[in-house]
Formats: C-alpha cells, structure tokens, sequence
C-alpha cells in the first residue's frame, strides 16, 4: 500500500494569516499519462469530508481560490492564502493512483 | 444536485453481518465507480472498497474476505456488506462518488460527492 504522511498533525492559524500543509507519499503518484493522482479534502466539525483538490491542483468545484494545491512526484502541499474562520477542520490528503487508496492522517487546523 | 443516502441498522452483534445501503438520487450510479469509507470514533479514513456497474469490486486487503460491495442499477442503489463484526468495525460508512466514465473512458475528478454517512456499532 502507498503510505500518506502529512504534517503538521496540528496547525493553529491566526484568522487572515496563510497556512500551508505538507503531505508526502511512499512512492511516486505520476501517473503515465501525466496527471498526478493526489487530492485534498477538509472535514468540518461534525460533517462529512468534502473534496477541495484534485489531481495535485484542480480546484472543486465551489472551493474558494484561497486553497490551491501544489507539488509533485512524492511531495505535496495544501495552501490557504488567507485563513478564515470557516475553515477549521481536518485536511487529509489522499492517493489515488492505485488501489487501496491510502489517506494521510489529518491535519487539524484551528484559528487561534 | 446528486445526493447520496446510507442506511443500515445501527447496531449489529459481534459476528454478525452489518449491510448498508447507499441510495444514490439526482443522477446514475452507472457513470461512476462507488466508493465506501470508513471513520472510527475519533479516527481517520479507511477506505473500504469500490465498484463500478461493468467490473469486479476492489477491495481494502486490511478486510481480507469480509467485505462485498454491490450495485444495483434497477434502484439506483450501492451495498455494502461486511462479515464477522468486531468492535474493531465500529464506525461512521460513508458512500462516495469516485471516477466518472463516460463512452468507455474514465478520469478522475476526485470523491466529489459524500453521503452524511450512517453509524454502525458493534457490540452485544
């Protein structure tokens, strides 16, 4: 299985401030055909995880364009330009280039 | 606006079977392949497996041969069934829309769509 590390586990922003998650795999997820095979998704307190970012940068459709998403071969990262209130929740990121798709642990960002 | 309902019974006994239904709305489950997912208590996301309508379901190995998922295109509905519960499988399911496919190629946009998802506790 492709093993997903993220860090920090804990991220405490000030409302405004940028923030920026780092989440790393085992091993490469370049597809052949040139998509890398990465997304981003936040949990909100007490709600179901919704999807943020897909193939390493696409946007959702709905998600603000403070959240962008970077990186590529096995390194990742998830960036807020500028943290609101709204935003507090897990971030995990996920692989799926191959099955079983594999999460990261979780971020948890809260404002401070 | 496609919307993704999960039922199941809440609480199953320790070697029992737990089944859930996911009953899709808005759109067809034959253009996507169907994920289920799972969130222990106060835990991270497991990926249970996925199905799409014209192939074989892939499967978590962490749940060896417990775990079968099913579509049913007639209901528009997506099963899960997991054999031989423990407490280890206390959890909140969630059903979730995966790969789109259309005219026999597929890409990936992402789990878009999550159901609220539906407790099952195991416990006698």
């Amino acid at each position: 299985d492709i093993v997903m590390t993220q860090s920090p586990l804990s991220l405490p922003v000030t409302p405004g401030e940028p923030a920026s998650i780092s989440c790393r795999s085992s091993q490469s997820l370049l597809h052949s055909n040139g998509n890398i095979y990465l997304d981003w998704y936040l949990q909100k307190p007490g709600q179901s995880p919704q999807l943020l970012i897909y193939l390493g940068s696409g946007r959702a459709s709905g998600v603000p364009d403070r959240f962008s998403g970077s990186g590529s071969g096995t390194d990742f990262t998830l960036k807020i330009s500028k943290v609101e209130a709204e935003d507090v929740g897990i971030y995990y990121c996920m692989q799926a280039l191959e099955t079983p798709r594999t999460f990261g642990q979780g971020t948890n960002l809260e404002i401070k | 606006q496609v919307l993704l309902q999960e039922s199941g019974p809440g609480l199953v006994k320790p070697s029992e079977t737990l089944s859930l239904t996911c009953t899709v709305s808005g759109g067809s489950i034959t253009t996507h392949y169907w994920s289920w997912i799972r969130q222990p208590p106060g835990k991270g996301l497991e990926w249970i497996g996925n199905m799409y309508h014209t192939e074989y379901a892939r499967y978590n190995p962490s749940l060896g041969s417990r775990v079968t998922i099913s579509l049913d295109t007639s209901n528009n509905q997506v099963s899960l069934n997991l054999r031989s519960v423990t407490a280890a499988d206390t959890a909140v399911y969630y059903c979730v829309r995966g790969r789109y496919c259309s005219g026999g190629r597929c890409a990936w946009y992402g789990m878009d769509v999550w159901g609220q998802g539906t407790t099952a506790t195991v416990s006698s």
